[in-house]
C-alpha cells in the first residue's frame, strides 16, 4: 500500500526566505507521480506541482521546485523567495498509474511566513 | 468560468437528518472524486467515478451514496447523519489519461457540520 510521510507538522521561514518541505513515500507500483497542493486558510485546495517517477529532470514551477531522489523516495518542494502569501498547509500526495488513480495524501506542514 | 465547483459552500444540520452536496466540473473531465478531510487536516479518498462508473468504493459507511447521472456531476449524499460525519468534503476532477500525471482539480469544499 501506497503512504505519504510529512515530518513537519509546522515551519517557520522569514520573507524572501528560501523554504524545504519534506516529504517522502512508499510504494510498490513502479510508476507513480507526486504531487504537492497548497491549501491556505480560505479552505481550497490548489495544485502546485507534479513529478512523474519517470521524469530524469527535478520539476519547476515559478518558484516552486520539487526536489525529488528517487532512490531515497523523497519528494521535497523547495519555495524560494517566501512571501507572506505562501503561509498555508502543504500536502504531499501520490497516485499509483498502476494501481488505483485516486491521490494518497501527507498528514500536511503548516508554513507561516514572517516578515 | 469556474472548473471545479460545490453546492453548499457550509452546511449546518442536525443528527439524523438526510442531506446532499452537489459537484460539477466544466473541465470536461472524465473522472472525479470525493475526498473526506477531518479536523485534523487529514485527506482521505471516498469514491471515484470514471464517466459515470464507480471505480474506487473505500471503506466509507453505507450512509453515503455517491451518484453520477453524467460525467460533468457527481453528487454525495448522506443518510442519517451522524456526528463523526462533521467535516470538509472536497470534490475533484482529472481527464483519464494513460500515465499517472494527470492531476487533479480540487472544488472549494462543503464545511459539513452534524448537531
Amino acid at each position: 500500500a501506497q503512504k505519504i510521510t510529512q515530518t513537519q507538522p509546522g515551519m517557520f521561514v522569514q520573507e524572501k526566505e528560501a523554504v524545504t518541505l519534506d516529504c517522502t513515500y512508499d510504494t510498490s507500483d513502479p510508476s507513480y507521480g507526486l504531487f504537492w497542493y497548497k491549501q491556505p486558510s480560505s479552505g481550497e485546495m490548489i495544485f502546485l506541482i507534479y513529478q512523474g517517477s519517470y521524469d530524469q529532470q527535478n520539476a519547476t514551477e515559478g518558484r516552486y521546485s520539487l526536489n525529488f531522489q528517487k532512490a531515497r523516495k523523497s519528494a521535497n518542494l523547495v519555495i524560494s523567495a517566501s512571501q507572506l502569501g505562501d503561509s498555508a498547509m502543504y500536502f504531499c500526495a501520490m497516485r499509483e498509474i498502476q494501481g488505483r488513480r485516486a491521490l494518497t495524501f501527507g498528514s500536511g506542514t503548516r508554513l507561516q511566513v514572517q516578515p | 468560468d469556474t472548473a471545479v465547483s460545490q453546492t453548499p459552500k457550509y452546511l449546518v444540520t442536525q443528527m439524523g437528518n438526510d442531506k446532499s452536496i452537489k459537484c460539477e466540473q466544466n473541465l470536461g473531465h472524465d473522472t472525479m472524486y470525493w475526498y473526506k478531510q477531518d479536523s485534523k487536516k487529514f485527506l482521505k479518498i471516498m469514491f471515484s467515478y470514471n464517466n459515470k462508473e464507480l471505480i474506487i468504493n473505500e471503506t466509507v459507511p453505507n450512509r453515503f451514496s455517491p451518484k453520477s447521472p453524467d460525467k460533468a456531476h457527481l453528487n454525495l449524499h448522506i443518510n442519517s447523519l451522524e456526528l463523526g460525519d462533521s467535516a470538509v468534503y472536497f470534490c475533484a476532477s482529472s481527464p483519464e489519461g494513460a500515465g499517472g500525471t494527470d492531476t487533479q482539480y480540487f472544488g472549494p469544499g462543503t464545511r459539513l457540520t452534524v448537531l
